[in-house]
């Protein structure tokens, strides 16, 4: 099955500061990856994702790059704020057509004023 | 769009009881369903996965008769977690994904916590 592995586990930035997470996953066959951010007590929200056939997305301070031929992906946030303070999780779909989500291990970061 | 609603959103109870946490889509209708559950400061797990008029797929090393998973309607699954103990506290999350062919995506719920004394 797919093992996704996401580094770091914490991250503190200052506020203005960009920060960078980042994912590798196992399974060649995987073609979904979306990221998430939790909120303590709340779900998941999605924020971003990207499909394999595209190398890089961005929406406003966020992008995500995928890296197909070495299996790994990253989150890119620019000039963070405070409220960006979040555990964020990064995703990978499974090749087996399940939809079935593989869940990294989470980073928790920290954007001080 | 794509909302997801979780019922209750915490639950205590005594440890031997049964309790029912609901998952509706609100404003899509939702052929799979995935239950989640996360223990303090750890990722989500997989638990089972719920196609609508079918039965639950479950994970490996997920008891499915202690947790119950209905599908009922496109619109609403149910995890019942049968004779609770104090270990089967945690966050529990559920997803769903819209009724499109190719839709990757999974809306999350915000979550039930669930505490057995």
């Amino acid at each position: 099955g797919e093992n996704v592995e996401q580094h770091p586990s914490t991250l503190s930035v200052q506020e203005g500061d960009s920060a960078v997470i980042k994912c590798t996953y196992s399974d060649s066959a995987s073609n979904y990856f979306p990221w998430y951010k939790q909120e303590l007590g709340k779900g998941p929200q999605l924020i971003i994702d990207i499909r394999s056939n595209v190398g890089e997305k961005k929406d406003q301070r966020i992008a995500v790059t995928l890296n197909k031929t070495a299996k790994h992906f990253s989150l890119h946030i620019t000039e963070t704020q405070p409220e960006d303070s979040a555990v964020y999780f990064c995703a990978a779909k499974d090749g087996t057509g399940a939809n079935n989500l593989f869940f990294g291990t989470g980073t928790r970061l920290t954007v001080i004023p | 769009g794509a909302v997801v609603s979780q019922h209750p959103s915490w639950v205590i109870c005594k440890s031997g009881t049964s309790v029912k946490i609901e998952c509706r889509s609100l404003d899509f209708q939702a052929t799979t369903m995935f239950w989640y559950r996360q223990f303090p400061k750890q990722s989500l797990m997989l638990m089972a996965t719920s196609n609508e008029g079918s039965k639950a797929t479950y994970e490996q090393g997920v008891e499915k008769d202690k947790f119950l998973i209905n599908h009922a309607s496109l619109t609403l699954s149910t995890l019942t977690v049968t004779s609770a103990h104090p270990e089967d506290s945690s966050f529990y999350i559920c997803s769903a994904s819209p009724a499109l062919a190719g839709y990757n995506e999974q809306f999350f719920g915000p979550g039930t916590r669930l505490t057995v004394l």
